[in-house]
């Protein structure tokens, strides 16, 4: 098992449209996750953090369930610029990324 | 601040050649990362620094790779010899406290090795 693993996608989604990605761990051991956000060709940027409370920043709504060792990120109200690909990263074990999800919002 | 810089942006060489890339961090920031991404393996950890000391090489491919940080705000990967297989996008990051705040990353080396 991976480390750190994604469901590539594609998401396909129609504006307005709710979506939710998983990310799922394998070290129990980590601490801290964040969320980030790549546009094609360019670099990942931070999103988020992922609290064990949850945290929440407009539209986007970021969950830890420690139990069953996975993160997961949920976008409301989806908008075209919400397209691109969404990577989990552990910021403890191995500052390890995952491979990605694409997702692509239609209009 | 300018952020993450990374240069060359792009980097075209024949298979044996050395590559240096380098990178310059946010000041202040006492983590740096670089990083490796490709379609089919996504975005590897190569090497982390932490105030300028090595801390894991483990995700180094091999011994043509060597990185080195000889202070806070410089960062080199130098490939010796290149391979076409080398061939990929490489991200330099920083970071003040990773598990805290996250990175943030340069706007990368796109290397092509012919």
């Amino acid at each position: 098992r991976k480390e750190v693993e994604q469901d590539p996608g594609p998401f396909n989604v129609p504006e307005g449209a709710t979506v939710a990605f998983n990310c799922t761990y394998s070290n129990s051991a980590s601490q801290s996750f964040f969320w980030y956000r790549q546009d094609c060709r360019k670099e990942p940027k931070l999103l988020m953090s992922v609290y064990s409370s949850g945290n929440e920043d407009g539209r986007f709504t970021a969950q830890l369930n420690r139990a069953s060792q996975y993160i997961s990120l949920l976008i409301r109200d989806s908008k075209l610029s919400d397209s691109a690909t969404y990577l989990c990263n552990s910021g403890t074990y191995k500052y390890i990324f995952g491979t990605g999800t694409r997702l692509k919002v239609l209009a | 601040d300018a952020g993450v810089i990374q240069s060359p942006r792009h980097e075209v060489t024949e298979m044996g050649q050395e590559v240096t890339l380098r990178c310059k961090p946010i000041s202040g920031h006492d983590y740096l990362f670089w990083y490796r991404q490709t379609m089919m393996r996504g975005l590897e950890l190569l090497i982390y620094f932490n105030n300028n000391v090595p801390i894991d090489d483990s995700g180094m491919p091999e011994d043509r790779f060597s990185a080195k940080m000889p202070n806070a705000s410089f960062s080199t990967l130098k490939i010796q010899p290149s391979e076409p297989r080398d061939s990929a996008v490489y991200f330099c990051a920083s970071s003040l406290v990773p598990w805290r705040g996250g990175y943030t990353f340069g706007s990368g080396t796109r290397l092509t090795v012919v």
